[in-house]
């Protein structure tokens, strides 16, 4: 199985700042996600971090807004830009493992952010 | 599309009574169905999985069959413990695809 590590964990962030969310997948993995969970609502896919090169964004998602890197194949970050509090949700880091495991999804703890 | 729809909670439950979450889907193709537990301060965890129709997912006493006639894939266990207390997720992926779609959650309360 894969262990995902995301940091922070929690945050209070104020109206117009960014903050950077960073995950670390402890091997190497075919498929890193962003999803975020706005409260008592379901978990979205925001978009597919690819490594080296561009992220897939889902419809409703832009890069200017959440942009996202994937330098190699174990670490993601993914940033929410000029925030609002319409932006106060949890943001699970995802991957995809290998056959090994399946192809089973593994998710991060999440990072719980409220802006203010 | 695709879409999940869950029982909503919260969900309150004695120890050792019989736990039912309901959850139906709709989708294009032949999904897999998949439960996600959440205990409280962590992340999300694969409980169990079903990849074909009449398939029963099973895992530490809790079980799923996915039935395409009803479009179903409830949770079933039959002696909940406090230690169950969780949020659970239902979630399908279609086939050749990467992503998940998630059901809204249902919170479950197991009390002594």
């Amino acid at each position: 199985s894969a262990v995902i590590s995301q940091k922070p964990s929690r945050d209070i962030c104020q109206r117009g700042t960014s903050l950077t969310i960073q995950c670390q997948v402890d091997s190497q993995v075919t498929m890193m996600f962003w999803y975020r969970q706005q409260p008592g609502q379901s978990l979205t896919l925001i978009a597919t971090a690819n490594q080296g090169s561009e992220a897939t964004y889902e419809s409703g998602f832009v890069i200017d807004k959440f942009p996202i890197s994937r330098p190699n194949l174990t670490f993601s970050t993914l940033t929410v830009s000029n925030m609002s509090p319409e932006d106060s949700s949890i943001y699970l880091c995802s991957a995809r493992g290998g056959t090994n495991s399946g192809n089973t999804i593994y998710f991060g703890e999440g990072s719980w952010l409220t802006v203010v | 599309g695709n879409s999940v729809t869950q029982m909503e909670g919260p969900v309150t439950l004695s120890e050792e009574a019989f736990l039912t979450i309901n959850c139906t889907y709709t989708a294009t193709g032949y999904p897999s169905l998949f439960w996600y537990v959440q205990y409280p301060g962590e992340g999300l965890q694969l409980l169990l999985k079903a990849t074909k129709a009449d398939d029963k997912g099973s895992n530490k006493g809790f079980e799923a069959t996915y039935r395409k006639e009803t479009t179903s894939f409830h949770l079933e266990k039959g002696s909940v413990q406090v230690s169950d207390s969780a949020v659970y997720f239902c979630a399908l992926s279609e086939t050749g695809a990467n992503n998940l779609f998630f059901g809204t959650g249902t919170r479950l309360t197991v009390i002594p």
